[in-house]
């Protein structure tokens, strides 16, 4: 087991281009989440996924983002039309729902974007 | 709306000694608790977690104590390693393994 996986770790972009990440979890990890994280703050809830269904969406996600997690393994979050305010660390989680750590969510190293 | 508060940006130690870390939180539906450690261009690390049902949980060197009350919790380090330099998230949760809310982080500076 390799942990959370990432990909790309940078990722510098013009305003309003469409950019894609990557999350590969943990393999037996059936719940994924999505974070945001901007220098001094805490990590900020996106989105997340049990198996293949998405669970939840923040209220404060534009309508730009869409995260898919089509198969119930990796799952990508895209940003259309990217703005400056999109930079930010993006951060993927997992978790599993059984077992005793099930409230325990494993980070990735995440994606750095930078919107110029 | 700060659901999860850690008041103070940054804590300076000395090695050996004690790093007490604390975070508030004011949703009294908040059932389990966790802490993480953030290294720069790194994502968070799981530390430490306690159930609300509980008023302290230790692994080795790391102490989780709640206070429901006071709705505050704290993170103790004893004793405190240069290597535990870093800056800590208290993180809550208010149903079984949805979305983490945290707190805005305190950087911990140990000093040898």
């Amino acid at each position: 087991d390799t942990g959370v996986s990432q990909d790309p770790r940078h990722k510098i972009t013009k305003r309003g281009q469409n950019v894609t990440f990557r999350c590969d979890p943990i393999s037996e990890h059936n719940r994924l989440y999505w974070y945001r994280q901007t220098l001094g703050q805490g990590p900020e809830f996106l989105t997340y996924f049990q198996n293949e269904a998405q669970l939840e969406k923040s209220r404060l996600l534009s309508d730009r983002f869409s995260a898919e997690r089509p198969k119930g393994s990796f799952s990508t979050l895209e940003i259309q039309r990217t703005e400056q305010g999109d930079s930010a660390m993006y951060l993927c989680a997992s978790s599993s729902t059984s077992g005793p750590t099930r409230e325990e969510q494993y980070f990735g190293p995440g994606t750095r974007l930078t919107v110029t | 709306d700060q659901q999860v508060k850690q008041n103070s940006p940054s804590l300076s130690v000395q090695e050996g000694r004690i790093s007490i870390l604390n975070c508030d939180y004011t949703n009294s539906m908040f059932d389990y608790f966790l802490w993480y450690k953030k290294y720069p261009a790194e994502g968070p690390t799981f530390l430490i977690s306690i159930s609300s049902i509980k008023d302290k949980n230790e692994d080795g060197r790391f102490t989780v104590f709640l206070n429901k009350s006071a709705k505050h919790l704290s993170l103790h380090i004893v004793p405190s390693q240069p290597g535990d330099s870093a800056v800590y998230f208290c993180a809550a949760i208010y149903n079984q393994g949805g979305k983490l809310i945290f707190g805005q982080g305190t950087e911990l500076s140990v000093k040898p």
